[in-house]
């Protein structure tokens, strides 16, 4: 299966951002999703789990959800910050187990 | 602490092998699954298996199967990563991830290992 996000965002400052990742090949509500933030040089770190779950750590501007119609999961930042520009990449899996990232999504904040 | 620390900067020519470690502490070695990702310059993450340390049972993605192999050695809590036939598509950052299996979460990261494959 494949997941695919649009390849660049941008937004300005405290305003918010929705970022997308449409799976084909399956259902998205077939496993959980994961979203990550990388910033350039470092490893990725996980921003959402279990499709809208936030780790520790993690301000609550972030959030995750799932919609069946479009097959979709989404990645929404609020009150954006320059410090939230990185790429952003979702995962999700199935029962090989095979688990996929989509391309990732480079938010800038301008 | 949780750490994954992996094994440093590699060069390799084209057909050669590469085996990168990846040494792991602060946790119970053999309880979660290591899993190995990787990133060519400017692109994204690509998921290349994982391996259960509790068994040494691997799954590989489609694209890496006959030419990586995954393995561990639980005297050191230490997982490794073979990619053997190397080509320049090879370049790149390789990740090894601790997967909290309950969570669905990755939740510690080692922190890379650069290899270049040129002649």
């Amino acid at each position: 299966f494949l997941l695919t996000q649009p390849h660049s965002v941008s937004e300005s400052p405290g305003k918010t951002v929705t970022i997308s990742c449409t799976r084909s090949g399956g259902r998205i509500t077939r496993a959980y999703v994961q979203w990550f933030q990388q910033r350039p040089g470092t490893s990725p770190i996980t921003v959402i789990y279990h499709d809208n779950q936030r780790p520790s750590g993690v301000p609550d501007r972030f959030s995750g959800s799932i919609d069946g119609t479009s097959n979709s999961a989404y990645l929404t930042i609020s009150g954006l910050k320059t410090e939230d520009e990185a790429d952003y990449y979702c995962q999700s899996h199935d029962s090989s187990p095979h688990w996929v990232f989509g391309g990732g999504t480079t938010l800038t904040v301008l | 602490q949780v750490q994954l620390v992996q094994s440093g900067a590699e060069v390799r020519q084209p057909g050669a092998s590469v085996k990168v470690s990846c040494k792991t502490s602060g946790f119970t070695f053999t309880a979660f699954y290591i899993h190995w990702v990787r990133q060519a310059p400017g692109q994204g993450l690509e998921w290349m298996g994982r391996i259960d340390p509790n068994s040494g049972a691997p799954n590989y993605a489609q694209q890496f199967q006959g030419r990586v192999t995954l393995t561990r050695d639980t005297s050191i809590n230490t997982a490794f990563m073979e990619l053997n036939t190397l080509t320049s598509d090879d370049t790149a950052v390789y990740f090894c991830a601790r997967l909290n299996d309950t969570l669905a979460l990755f939740d510690s990261w080692g922190q890379g290992t650069v290899v270049t494959v040129s002649s």
